[in-house]
């Protein structure tokens, strides 16, 4: 119930590509869903967050897309550029009063490489 | 830009040691937690504390595993009797106010037991 499962494991494009990575929960009770970015020897930063009252979010060339029946959520990279190829975390949370902490469930990542 | 830091960067230990991980939260906020990330899989949620207390914990966070506040501004995860699968990344984060949702991480300790 608590899992988030993220796809794929690796992922590899050329620069300007639009890598996609797909994101699928069990639990309804999740209203916060982030997706963070990391850098080798570094820890995961927010790149970009969506509630499931909106279907898609952009910022700047991250683009989430949310389809709440389905339970699932994407992110899109457009114009991909080799200083993008990080590991690229899905997350969810509960967020409402009472909830507890905000913990966070993370995905098992992606690694994205964007070749030039 | 305000920044978590953690200290060591890198920390080995013999089996049966106790380690403590270092964190300096952003210094106004208010809610502290520490994840872990075991080489090559997803990042675990270990605790998080808040009004000097624990708020919530996963099955991972067992007798083992302590945290405290012990001044203003440090915040810090004791493993007791460590042993060889505590080996991974610890990530210390923090998160401003109650509706806030943004966490801030730090660049993690690299913990190995031998």
């Amino acid at each position: 119930q608590q899992q988030v499962k993220q796809s794929p494991q690796s992922l590899i494009v050329q620069k300007g590509g639009i890598p996609i990575i797909n994101c699928a929960y069990e639990n309804t009770a999740f209203d916060y869903f982030p997706w963070y970015q990391q850098f080798p020897g570094k820890g995961p930063a927010l790149l970009i967050a969506i509630r499931p009252d909106v279907s898609e979010k952009k910022e700047g060339r991250f683009t989430i897309s949310f389809n709440k029946s389905a339970k699932q959520f994407s992110l899109h990279i457009m114009d991909s550029q080799p200083g993008d190829s990080a590991t690229y975390f899905c997350a969810a949370s509960r967020t409402y009063s009472g909830a507890g902490s905000y913990q966070l469930t993370f995905g098992k990542g992606t690694k994205l490489s964007v070749i030039p | 830009e305000p920044e978590v830091t953690q200290t060591p960067s890198h920390q080995v230990t013999q089996m049966g040691q106790e380690v403590i991980l270092r964190c300096v939260p952003i210094s106004n906020h208010l809610y502290f937690y520490w994840y872990r990330q075991i080489l090559g899989q997803k990042v675990e949620f270990l605790v998080s504390f808040y009004n000097n207390e624990i708020s919530e914990k996963s099955e991972i966070f067992d007798d083992q595993f302590s945290v405290e506040r012990p001044d203003g501004s440090n915040f810090t995860l004791k493993i007791r009797s460590t042993k060889l699968e505590d080996s991974a990344m610890y990530f210390c984060a923090s998160r401003d106010r109650e509706r806030s949702t943004g966490y801030t991480f730090g660049s993690g300790t690299r913990l190995t037991v031998v």
